[in-house]
């Protein structure tokens, strides 16, 4: 158990509808990554919050946002869902020191009908 | 941005054998570079990890390489047993001010032959 915890472990879901994937981070790491899992894509690098604030952004679509709350626990929301957005969503946290290693969450499943 | 290569896709060696995977990047900034491994349906997991400052680093029959020059780095598996099997991340990140997302490579689906 890697101490980053996923709520939900899959969710179905039809075309055009909006969802939210939830995440909350190790005890203590500040920073929060999401990450999308595909077979076609790979895994790829959403978008990471560092104490509440946006820090960097990857290949995350404009339909796509996520947010960093207080108490340190994120949230990715996904619009207007599309065939292709069916993937595997990760979160992972770390302590943001120079080159520390990030842990993963046990995923969300999407799959868009 | 950063790009990551891997070779191979998928790599199929005999129980006992040595098995090695091999990444690329584009960035020379990059300072950090983990390897993953990933079971079917299950999260990614780090393996080893080592700093641009270091050339090679070992953990029991685990050990990575990295080439700042020609910018690669590698992973060696020795001695290869069935609970190897699995998909191989190999990634580098570039920390600036605190911002630093991995970039993956695309994967190795490595297969350990009885």
């Amino acid at each position: 158990d890697s101490g980053v915890t996923q709520t939900p472990k899959h969710l179905i879901t039809a075309t055009g509808q909006r969802v939210t994937l939830r995440c909350s981070p190790r005890s203590g790491d500040l920073s929060v990554y999401w990450y999308q899992q595909s077979l076609d894509q790979g895994l790829q690098f959403l978008i990471q919050y560092y104490n509440g604030e946006e820090r960097a952004k990857g290949n995350i679509l404009e339909r796509f946002s996520a947010q960093q709350f207080p108490d340190l626990h994120s949230e990715l929301n996904l619009s207007s869902l599309e065939l292709g957005d069916s993937a595997l969503y990760f979160c992972a946290s770390s302590v943001v020191v120079p080159n520390t290693e990030a842990f993963f969450g046990q995923g969300t499943r999407l799959t868009v009908v | 941005g950063e790009n990551v290569e891997q070779h191979p896709s998928t790599l199929s060696v005999q129980e006992g054998d040595s098995a090695v995977i091999k990444c690329t990047y584009s960035d020379s900034a990059s300072n950090y570079f983990p390897w993953y491994k990933q079971e079917l349906g299950k999260r990614p997991q780090l393996i080893i990890d080592i700093r641009s400052n270091v050339g090679e680093k070992k953990d029991q029959r685990i050990a990575v390489t990295l080439n700042k020059t020609a910018k690669h780095f590698s992973l060696h598996i020795t001695e290869t047993q069935p609970e190897d099997s699995a998909v191989y991340f190999c990634a580098a990140r570039i920390e600036r001010g605190g911002a630093d997302g991995l970039t993956f490579g695309k994967g190795t689906h490595l297969i350990i032959q009885p």
